[in-house]
């Protein structure tokens, strides 16, 4: 099974800051890498998918990057309403392990 | 709107059966994947199985969940299942439904969650 870790486990920035989480896979996966955002209270919430692609109305202030194990994902000018919960997820045909999480606060 | 709905939050004892739903609206229910994500109080997400309700034959497992849970769908009311024989408290988490294109393998539609506390 493939495992995914993602550093760090939460992190305090301050509005406008650059924000920049990492994901890791235990083997290589290509671009099969989506990442979501979980809000308090709420469902998670599809921002991309493949690596880089936006999905339908996500702000291009998130971007992803990466390939094989390694990819980032970054906001750009953290803003009050993105502090969420991130994660990232690797999948194939018939799985789809998630990372542990990456907890945005803001400072 | 595309969108899942899936059925309301249970209380449970030990040792009692469930099964929950999850209904699609607004897209063609049987080309695309449903997908089943348990999320345990103030805990992460977990991929827990999938099925194709276009062929209900052609589902899958998280090697964490086979045997523990079965998914299921019926296409005559574009509605998906996700069922336990027997409950245990640790099964006690927010159950999520999600949609998955064939094309992508993100969930782009999420339904909005069923609570599951299973408690004697």
């Amino acid at each position: 099974d493939i495992q995914m870790t993602q550093s760090p486990s939460s992190l305090s920035a301050s509005v406008g800051d650059r924000v920049t989480i990492t994901c890791q896979a235990s083997q290589d996966i290509g671009i099969s890498l989506n990442w979501y955002q979980q809000k308090p209270g709420k469902a998670p919430k599809l921002l991309i998918y493949d690596t880089s692609n936006l999905d339908t109305g996500v702000p291009s202030k998130f971007s992803g990057s990466g390939s094989g194990t390694h990819f980032t994902f970054t906001i750009t000018r953290l803003q009050p309403e993105d502090v969420a919960t991130y994660y990232c997820q690797q999948y194939d045909t018939f799985s789809g392990t998630f990372g542990p999480g990456t907890r945005v606060d803001i400072k | 709107e595309v969108q899942l709905v899936q059925s309301g939050a249970e209380v449970k004892k030990p040792g009692e059966s469930l099964k929950i739903s999850c209904k699609g609206s607004g897209y063609s229910f049987t080309t695309y994947w449903i997908g089943w994500v348990r999320q345990k109080p103030g805990k992460g997400l977990e991929w827990m199985g999938i099925i194709y309700p276009g062929d209900s034959d052609t589902r899958r497992y998280d090697p964490s969940f086979q045997g523990q849970v079965t998914i299921s769908a019926d296409k005559s009311i574009s509605t998906a299942y996700l069922q336990w024989s027997s409950l245990e408290a640790s099964d006690t988490a927010m159950y999520y439904c999600a949609r998955r294109s064939t094309m992508m393998g993100a969930f782009d539609i999420w339904g909005q969650g069923t609570m599951v506390i299973v408690s004697s």
